[in-house]
């Protein structure tokens, strides 16, 4: 079956520095991957989509990254500030009518 | 304003009674969903409908159901035969065709049953 995993539940960094979340996928490759933002006790918020034949897409401070080869896609967050401090949530394309896939999630926390 | 509402956010329920969770849309999407959010789990799909009067069901629809008669609105009924019912339930939307692939989430229900 098509998994999605996001293999450090937690992630702390000092402000300033750059954040590096990674997502990692099973079987073959999804048409695209997507990262939300969550807060705590709110809905998700989407931030980024790339697909599969995009090797890296930007947006302000976030990166994203999609290597086929390794099954894995790489969300940078540069320059991170206290504010950015939230749970990341990985998904992949389900392959019927829309649907994702979600990876549990990776809760950044970046201190001052 | 534009976007996806959720009522009510916060929900308590005796065993053994059906509760039914609101889920409205003013974006003009055609697809809806309904997640199910667990702490360390992750968002699980509960139901799914790409079109009005028409549904499907996701990876845990056991003790759930659903309507869609209108296209902004897609109420969740959590029912007696769920048997854990106590989580975070998340509605969202998605505009098919041409649209973008991304999910438009509502703040969400916390359901807790007592």
């Amino acid at each position: 079956s098509q998994k999605i995993e996001q293999n450090s539940e937690a992630l702390n960094i000092q402000e300033g520095k750059t954040a590096t979340l990674t997502c990692n996928y099973t079987n073959y490759s999804p048409a695209y991957l997507q990262w939300y933002r969550q807060d705590p006790g709110r809905g998700p918020v989407f931030l980024l989509l790339i697909r599969e034949n995009e090797k890296e897409k930007r947006k302000e401070r976030l990166k994203v990254t999609f290597d086929t080869t390794l099954k894995q896609s790489l969300f940078h967050i540069t320059a991170s500030q206290p504010a950015d401090s939230a749970t990341y949530l990985c998904a992949r394309y389900g392959g019927s009518q829309g649907n994702l896939i979600f990876g549990k999630g990776t809760k950044l926390s970046v201190k001052p | 304003d534009g976007g996806i509402t959720q009522s009510p956010k916060y929900l308590f329920r005796k065993e053994g009674q059906n509760v039914t969770l609101s889920c409205e849309q003013n974006l003009n999407h055609d697809a809806m969903y309904w997640y199910r959010q667990d702490p360390g789990q992750g968002l699980r799909l509960i139901y799914y409908s790409q079109i009005v009067n028409d549904f499907q069901k996701g990876d845990i629809a056991e003790g759930y159901s659903v309507s869609r008669e209108k296209k902004e609105s897609f109420p969740l009924t959590v029912t007696s035969a769920q048997k854990n019912p106590t989580a975070f339930y998340l509605c969202a939307s998605r505009l098919t065709g041409t649209g973008g692939n991304e999910q438009f989430f509502g703040p969400g229900t916390r359901l807790t049953v007592l």
